[in-house]
C-alpha cells in the first residue's frame, strides 16, 4: 500500500495567517492527490483534486500544490469556519486508496 | 442537489452482520462509480470499497475482502454494503460517497454516514 504521511498532526493558528499543511507519499503518485475537509460531527468535503484544483464553490483562500511524492495544503487568510480536520488522499492506486491521519487546525 | 443519505447501521454482537443502505439523488446515480469510507471513533478515514456504475467493477481494502460485499441497484438509486463477520474493530460511522474521474478519481459528494459499534 501506498503510505501517506501528514505533517503537523495539529495546528494552532491566527485568524488571517497563512497556514500550510503537507502531506508525503511513499512513493511517486504524480497528481493524483486529493484534499479533503472535515469539520467535527460532519461528513468530509472535498476542497482540492488533483493536488491543485479547486472544487466548485470551495473558497478561494484554499489552495494545493505538489506533485510526485510531496504536496501542500495552503489556506492563505484563515477564518474562523475553517477550523477542522484536513485529510489528504491518493488515487494513484486504484486497488488500494489511502488517506494521510489528518491535521486538526484550531484558532489560536 | 446532491443527497446521499446511509442507513441500517446499529449495535450488532461480534460476528454479527448488517446490511447498510445508501440512498442517492440529486444526481443520474446510473452515470457514478461509488465508495464507502468508514471512520473510527476519533481516528481517521480509511477507504473500504469501491463500485464501478454498472457494477462489473469492484475493489476491497484487504482487511473487508470476504468479508464486505457492496452492490448497487440502479433501478433503486441505492448502493448497499452487506458487513458480515463483524469485529470490534470494524465499529466506525460508514460512509457512502460518490466517485468522479475528473482529471484523477476523487470523492465529490459524502454522505452523513452510518454507524456501526460492534459489542457484546
Amino acid at each position: 500500500d501506498i503510505q501517506m504521511t501528514q505533517s503537523p498532526s495539529s495546528l494552532s493558528a491566527s485568524v488571517g495567517d497563512r497556514v500550510t499543511i503537507t502531506c508525503r507519499a511513499s512513493q511517486s503518485i504524480n497528481n493524483y492527490l486529493n484534499w479533503y475537509q472535515q469539520k467535527p460531527g460532519k461528513a468530509p468535503k472535498l476542497l482540492i483534486y488533483a493536488a491543485s484544483n479547486l472544487q466548485s464553490g470551495v473558497p478561494s483562500r484554499f489552495s494545493g500544490s505538489g506533485s510526485g511524492t510531496g504536496f501542500t495544503l495552503t489556506i492563505s487568510n484563515l477564518q474562523p469556519e475553517d477550523v477542522a480536520t484536513y485529510y489528504c488522499q491518493q488515487s494513484y492506486n486504484t486497488l488500494s486508496w489511502t488517506f494521510g491521519q489528518g491535521t486538526k487546525v484550531e484558532i489560536k | 442537489e446532491v443527497q446521499l443519505v446511509e442507513s441500517g447501521g446499529g449495535l450488532v454482537q461480534p460476528g454479527g452482520s448488517l446490511r447498510l443502505s445508501c440512498a442517492a439523488s440529486g444526481f443520474t446515480f446510473n452515470n457514478y462509480g461509488m465508495s464507502w469510507v468508514r471512520q473510527a471513533p476519533g481516528k481517521g478515514l480509511e477507504w473500504l470499497s469501491y463500485i464501478s456504475s454498472t457494477s462489473t467493477t469492484i475493489y476491497y481494502t484487504d482487511s473487508v475482502k470476504g468479508r464486505f460485499t457492496v452492490s448497487r441497484d440502479n433501478a433503486k438509486n441505492a448502493l448497499y454494503l452487506q458487513v458480515n463477520s463483524l469485529r470490534a474493530e470494524d465499529t466506525a460511522v460508514y460512509f457512502c460517497a460518490r466517485y468522479r474521474m475528473v482529471i484523477v478519481p476523487h470523492l465529490d459528494y459524502w454522505g452523513q454516514g452510518t454507524l456501526v459499534a460492534v459489542s457484546s
